[in-house]
């Protein structure tokens, strides 16, 4: 069965402060993983795909990659503003392009 | 350049009542996608549509759910006699025909409670 797990649930970081969120899947064929960032109360937002592995995709403080089995986003020195719902989805080769979704991390950054 | 638009952004519901969601996708897009997030759970996807075809509903319950995607409007996504279960979150994404099932883009969401 397809599945996505991320680690860990809940992450609390002071300002500055750098760390990393795994994203571990399991699939038959990986066509794409794609981050998204969730705020409460409204819709993800896009992020980042990456499509084969050793590859990495950098925005402002957060940095993607990608292996066989597992993602990390990287935040560098991270701000209060990051603080939020970090997602990662699978798309499954062969399967119509529906996204299969982790638990989420929840990012607390504290000034 | 407006994003995936989803109405209404709040839905209040009575047991056995029916619930229509709405949702236009970005422009240019032809590829929506339903997901239902409920309480405490991750996003799960619901069904794919395309215009006038439903491509992948294998995450639809089988009963009392149904969604479309007319020629001309909105993608709608239709509850009947909605119960408490069916209270959660749900969003709609879509995505560009010329890209190969690449990057879905959400909108803000319907949330429904079913009191």
């Amino acid at each position: 069965e397809d599945q996505v797990t991320q680690s860990p649930e809940a992450l609390r970081l002071q300002e500055g402060e750098s760390s990393s969120l795994n994203c571990s899947y399991t699939v038959s064929g990986l066509r794409g993983l794609f981050w998204y960032r969730q705020d409460p109360g409204k819709g993800p937002e896009f992020l980042f795909t990456l499509y084969s592995a050793g590859e990495e995709k950098e925005k402002e403080r957060l940095k993607a990659t990608l292996t066989k089995k597992e993602s990390f986003l990287h935040i560098t020195a991270p701000k209060p503003e990051d603080s939020a719902t970090y997602l990662c989805a699978v798309q499954v080769s062969g399967n119509t392009g529906k996204l299969i979704f982790g638990q989420g991390t929840t990012l607390q950054v504290k000034p | 350049n407006a994003g995936v638009m989803q109405n209404p952004r709040h839905l209040v519901r009575r047991r056995g009542q029916e619930a229509r969601l709405r949702c236009s996708p970005m422009k240019g897009h032809s590829h929506v996608y339903w997901y239902r997030q409920l309480p405490e759970e991750g996003l799960k996807f619901m069904v794919y549509l395309q215009k006038e075809n439903i491509i992948d509903e294998s995450g639809m319950p089988k009963e009392r759910f149904s969604a479309e995607f007319p020629k001309e409007g909105p993608s709608i996504l239709r509850i009947q006699q909605v119960v408490r279960g069916d209270s959660a979150a749900y969003f709609c994404a879509s995505s560009r025909i010329d890209r190969d099932l690449g990057e879905q883009y959400f909108g803000p969401g319907t949330r429904l409670t079913v009191t």
